[in-house]
């Protein structure tokens, strides 16, 4: 298995314009993550997915952050309009059981100019 | 809220130099507790999952124990080189909750 897929490796976008993160989970894997990696917070969790299913957005910061799982094998997490206090790295990880943890992508880093 | 904490925040070392750190969370409903490595421009990388009291886990120089009764884990780490300079997560699932939860990383810096 390739792992946990994220595209795009680096994103730099101006203020305003929509963005759109992407990933791949492990196959057989029923939950997805999505985190962001700031200076001040550390690994902060925006949302889960269990079976597709947004289970927990409240990390999530705020309307302008949206994510989807339209299947199994892939979710996306928009930010619409991205601002410069998004710049951060968000990192998208997959599990089946948190017995094993979590595998985790590469992460995207988001600049906002 | 689960609360896991870590300390140190971070950590100098001399190449050569054994050290460790420690992972506290709460004792009750423990079921799991996770290791993680995390280099700089990286993902965070599973070290160690340790699931009974006295666990006791080791790979190459690093180890890790675990006391479920009191909720904490130590990592050792035997004769630092600059290559294990990373940041060190901890993570904690209990068999109440859905997910893992995350402490704020021990930051390792090893000089040559």
């Amino acid at each position: 298995d390739a792992g946990v897929i994220q595209s795009p490796r680096h994103e730099v976008t101006e203020m305003g314009q929509e963005v759109t993160l992407r990933c791949k989970p492990i196959s057989g894997h029923n939950s997805l993550f999505w985190y962001r990696q700031t200076m001040m917070r550390g690994l902060e969790l925006l949302i889960y997915f269990n079976n597709n299913v947004p289970i927990d957005d409240s990390g999530m910061p705020e309307d302008r952050f949206s994510a989807k799982m339209p299947n199994a094998s892939f979710s996306t997490l928009k930010i619409q309009p991205s601002e410069p206090r998004d710049s951060a790295v968000y990192f998208c990880a997959s599990s089946f059981t948190e017995l094993y943890g979590y595998t985790f992508g590469s992460g995207t880093r988001l600049t906002v100019v | 809220i689960l609360n896991v904490e870590q300390s140190p925040q971070s950590l100098h070392v001399q190449e050569g130099d054994s050290t460790n750190f420690t992972c506290s969370f709460p004792s009750s409903n423990f079921y799991a507790l996770h290791w993680y490595r995390w280099e700089t421009a990286k993902s965070p990388e599973a070290l160690f999952v340790m699931t009974l009291n006295g666990d006791e886990k080791k790979k190459g120089r690093i180890s890790a124990t675990l006391n479920t009764k009191e909720g904490y884990s130590y990592l050792y780490i035997k004769g630092s080189q600059p290559e294990d300079s990373a940041t060190y997560l901890c993570a904690f699932y209990n068999n109440a909750g859905n997910m893992l939860t995350f402490g704020g990383g021990t930051r390792l810096m090893v000089k040559p």
